[in-house]
């Protein structure tokens, strides 16, 4: 397998543009996290989904973050508008079946957001 | 959740053996031990879990004491590449919420 699959790997963007994060978790995995890591706040949650279906987004910032998981082997994040202050490296993991599973992690995406 | 206290920061030299404590007073019955490593540039991965006792595996030793409160990473005979940031996570069985901390970055010189 070719692993998590995140695209695009860097991004530079404007504020107030919309970003699109691209994630592929590895195939017949159930979990599919997305993380966001800044040297001041490390890794943070933001959200998870369980086959398809957003379970906790408590840890999305606020409403101009979306995410979707429109099949099993697709999800994105969206920021819009965009702020300096999203600029991040922002990750996403998959895992399988429920129980203390390991998490895979995808190579990240690097948002610079000018 | 329950919350981990580890070190900031650790330094060591080749071929020593480094231990990594983390605190978890608050762990609860149904709660795992989890550590993770992440190399600068990369995503976290998994190295070791554990519920209680003595887990070994070809990368690393995790001890946890009878009452659950703190465990130890062990890693046997480092070197330069295991320069790295490691973290301890409590989770949940059946729960894959988990939440990192700062970690512990350590650093292994030559």
């Amino acid at each position: 397998d070719a692993g998590v699959i995140q695209s695009p790997r860097h991004e530079v963007t404007e504020m107030g543009q919309e970003v699109t994060l691209r994630c592929k978790p590895i195939s017949g995995h159930d979990y599919l996290f997305w993380y966001r890591q800044t040297m001041m706040r490390g890794l943070e949650l933001l959200i998870y989904f369980n086959n398809n279906v957003p379970i906790d987004d408590s840890g999305m910032p606020e409403d101009r973050f979306s995410a979707k998981m429109p099949n099993a082997s697709f999800s994105t994040l969206k920021i819009q508008p965009s702020e300096p202050r999203d600029s991040a490296v922002y990750f996403c993991a998959s895992s399988s079946l429920a129980g203390v599973q390991e998490q895979y992690f995808g190579p990240g995406t690097r948002l610079t957001v000018t | 959740l329950a919350k981990t206290t580890q070190p900031i920061s650790m330094d060591s030299y080749e071929g020593q053996e480094v231990n990594i404590t983390c605190s978890h007073n608050n762990i609860a019955t149904n709660d795992y031990i989890t550590w993770y490593q992440q190399f600068p540039s990369q995503g976290p991965r998994f190295i070791i879990q554990g519920y209680k006792t003595k887990v070994t595996n070809e990368v690393a030793s995790l001890f946890i004491p009878a009452d659950r409160k703190s465990s130890t990473l062990s890693l046997p005979r480092v070197s330069l590449s295991d320069t790295a940031v490691y973290y301890c996570l409590v989770a949940v069985y059946n729960n894959n919420d988990m939440r990192f901390g700062a970690g512990t970055r350590l650093t292994v010189k030559p």
